[in-house]
């Protein structure tokens, strides 16, 4: 069964810290994911990576900036957080060969005062 | 305009209902048409995924694409409360890592 966590549930940060998002997953994935959701937009895509140390960015990637250093492991990290980036952040991976079928992480709510 | 719209709803029935939720596309060149589920404080999981136009049909579930006027569906039968949760559409190109979510639509099943 494919599991996707991720390092915190609800976190709270102020305007300005850098703030730094975890995912690991443990089925050997070679696509993962970073989402942002927000009501009435949807799921926004904001990097993805298909390999260690590859990236690239998604829609809305200004911001944030990611980290893929092992195979199981995709950071996302916020350098100088602002209120417009509190939302809830998902995570996902997919296989190669199969990447229409994404596998989400339980998503970290973050809130920057 | 958004490249997948989707009616946010929220979009409450009576258990034992058949549900209807609908999306379109704009971008021609999706082959690839997904639905998760979202329930409240937890990730979204796949439902059913269809490949170019056609139904897919897994139990009370069936999903529907029509490419010619790019609408995509899914039909809940003999909804239950348990299924009352967030349903997002998605659509994806091939050769690409990109699928485009649409907002969800947001399903209440009354008992």
């Amino acid at each position: 069964d494919v599991k996707v966590t991720q390092s915190s549930r609800y976190l709270v940060k102020r305007t300005g810290e850098k703030v730094f998002l975890e995912c690991v997953q443990d089925m050997d994935h070679e696509n993962m994911f970073w989402y942002r959701q927000d009501p009435g937009l949807g799921l926004r895509l904001i990097y993805f990576s298909y390999d260690v140390k590859m990236k690239e960015k998604g829609d809305i990637p200004e911001g944030y900036s990611v980290s893929r250093e092992k195979k199981e492991r995709f950071s996302l990290i916020l350098e100088s957080a602002s209120t417009n980036q509190t939302s809830m952040y998902l995570c996902a991976s997919s296989s190669g060969q199969n990447q229409e079928t994404q596998y989400f992480g339980p998503g970290t709510r973050l809130l920057v005062l | 305009q958004k490249e997948v719209e989707q009616d946010p709803g929220p979009l409450s029935v009576p258990e034992g209902a058949i549900v209807s939720l609908n999306c379109t596309y704009s971008n021609s060149a999706f082959q690839y048409f997904m639905w998760y589920r979202q329930y409240s404080r937890k990730g979204p999981e796949l439902l059913m995924y269809t490949y170019s136009s056609g139904n897919k049909e897994d139990g009370r579930f069936t999903a529907q694409v029509d490419k010619s006027s790019k609408y995509i569906s899914l039909f809940i039968r003999d909804s239950q409360p348990s299924d009352s949760a967030t349903y997002l559409c998605a659509a994806e190109g091939t050769g690409g890592f990109k699928t485009i979510f649409g907002a969800g639509t947001r399903l209440f099943v009354k008992a």
